[in-house]
């Protein structure tokens, strides 16, 4: 069974910094990229970041750019979020997801197929 | 980036049809997925590739597309489909986008 288990979230001033985990199991972790995902308070899914299963590619929307980092250990089977220069508007709940990609003809296939609890991160002084 | 545009809200009495509508230029040129997101609950994904259908995800869901406009149908609504939708596309630079989601209501 696919588990994805969340921690790291919590409380943070302006200008702060916090690091999202996310513990994998039930699948072979180092073959599959994985993304982070938010929702401010009642609003919708926003896609943050993603990482290729060797961790050799990064992707981050622009609002992020330049202030998170994603990074994996597959030894480990745990994906980060590094999150510097936090600012109000980074307050949400964050989900990291599992990763279906791959090339489909002259399609390209990318999608969320198992999700993580979910972990508030609050900025604010 | 680009943008998928959906309508706000949708109602439905049960046992009717709901359709929820996505919008986007790029549509054309890429899939389309679905997830149903309850309240306080992590989303999950109920139609990938356009039209396909996840293990488990009950025959009453389906998606179709048509030009720039990709569709998820859910026929014969009960009370538990009651949910936040929202659809979801990517292309091959790594850039994956959300609708902007649809609160589905039922009567």
């Amino acid at each position: 069974e696919v588990q994805l288990l969340q921690s790291g979230g919590g409380l943070v001033q302006p200008g702060g910094s916090l690091r999202l985990s996310c513990a994998a199991s039930g699948f072979t972790f180092s073959s599959y990229g994985m993304s982070w995902v938010r929702q401010a308070p009642g609003k919708g899914l926003e896609w943050v970041s993603g990482i290729s299963g060797s961790g050799g590619s990064t992707y981050y929307a622009d609002s992020v750019k330049g202030r998170f980092t994603i990074s994996r250990d597959n030894p480990k089977n745990t994906l980060y979020l590094q999150m510097n220069s936090l600012r109000a508007e980074d307050t949400a709940v964050y989900y990291c997801a599992k990763v279906i990609n791959y090339g489909s003809g002259a399609y390209y296939v990318y999608y969320f197929d198992y999700w993580g609890q979910g972990i508030l991160v609050t900025v604010s002084s | 980036s680009y943008e998928l545009t959906q309508p706000p809200s949708v109602s439905v009495s049960p046992g009717q049809t709901a359709r929820i509508t996505c919008s986007g230029d790029a549509l054309p040129r890429q899939y389309a997925y679905w997830y149903q997101q309850k309240p306080g609950q992590a989303p999950v994904l109920v139609i990938y590739k356009d039209s396909e259908r996840p293990s488990g995800i009950p025959e009453r869901f389906s998606g179709s597309t048509s030009g720039t406009t990709v569709t998820l149908t859910i026929s014969g609504v009960q009370a538990e489909d009651e949910a936040d939708y929202y659809c979801q596309s990517a292309d091959s630079s790594g850039t994956c986008v959300f609708g902007t989601g649809t609160k589905v209501t039922v009567l």
